[in-house]
């Protein structure tokens, strides 16, 4: 089945700075990879997907990049304010069929003022 | 503005005690599932079910039972609450399509001493 595989588990940055999430899957036949934030005490919440036909996405200060041929996509927030801190989660659609996720193992993202 | 509601939010249980997690959405979304969230694992899926009636299990379906009676409700039954099922618990839901966004609830933290 998918494999996803995250880099780094935690990550600090200055305000300001730009922070870089990556994550890698196994099954080429995947065509769907969403982001996830979760802040303390809450269940995650989708801020940004790219499908298989797409190479970048933006929205406002996040951005993510998607690379078939190598497998691996990245989310890429740039202006790095003190409410980006949060857990992040990348993930992967199943190619099993229907709606089932594969998620990465989460990266804690702090960001100092 | 309900979306993904799960009850309780917190929950003591001692080994070999059961327990059913409550989810109910009113978005009349077809496909449900269930997480549970362990630190440095990320989310795995346990069980789900892509409409009224069908259920399917995940990745890690030991130890739970899942049914879905109806569109809005999918709760998870622990049969024999073991320590190993110390976590924290997240019921999705969505649209059907393989592209679709999973709408999460809250959590449920549970602790089995």
């Amino acid at each position: 089945g998918e494999n996803v595989e995250q880099h780094p588990s935690t990550l600090s940055v200055q305000e300001g700075d730009s922070a870089v999430i990556k994550c890698t899957y196994s099954d080429s036949a995947s065509n769907y990879f969403p982001w996830y934030k979760q802040e303390l005490g809450k269940g995650p919440q989708l801020i940004i997907d790219i499908r298989s036909n797409v190479g970048e996405k933006k929205d406002q200060r996040i951005a993510v990049t998607l690379n078939k041929t190598a497998k691996h996509f990245s989310l890429h927030i740039t202006e790095t304010q003190p409410e980006d801190s949060a857990v992040y989660f990348c993930a992967a659609s199943s190619p099993d069929g229907g709606n089932k996720l594969v998620f990465g193992a989460g990266t804690i993202l702090r960001v100092k003022s | 503005n309900a979306g993904v509601t799960q009850t309780p939010k917190f929950q003591v249980l001692k080994t070999g005690q059961s327990m059913t997690l409550q989810c109910a959405q009113d978005m009349n979304h077809e496909y449900m599932s269930w997480y549970r969230q362990d630190p440095g694992m990320g989310l795995r899926l346990i069980h789900y079910s892509v409409g009224a009636g069908i259920t399917d299990q995940g990745e890690v379906p030991n130890g739970y039972n899942v049914s879905r009676s109806t569109t809005e409700d999918f709760p998870l039954r622990l049969l024999s609450a073991a320590p190993s099922q110390t976590s924290v618990y997240f019921c999705a839901s969505s649209t059907q399509g393989r592209r679709a966004e999973a709408f999460f609830g809250q959590g449920t933290r549970l602790t089995v001493v």
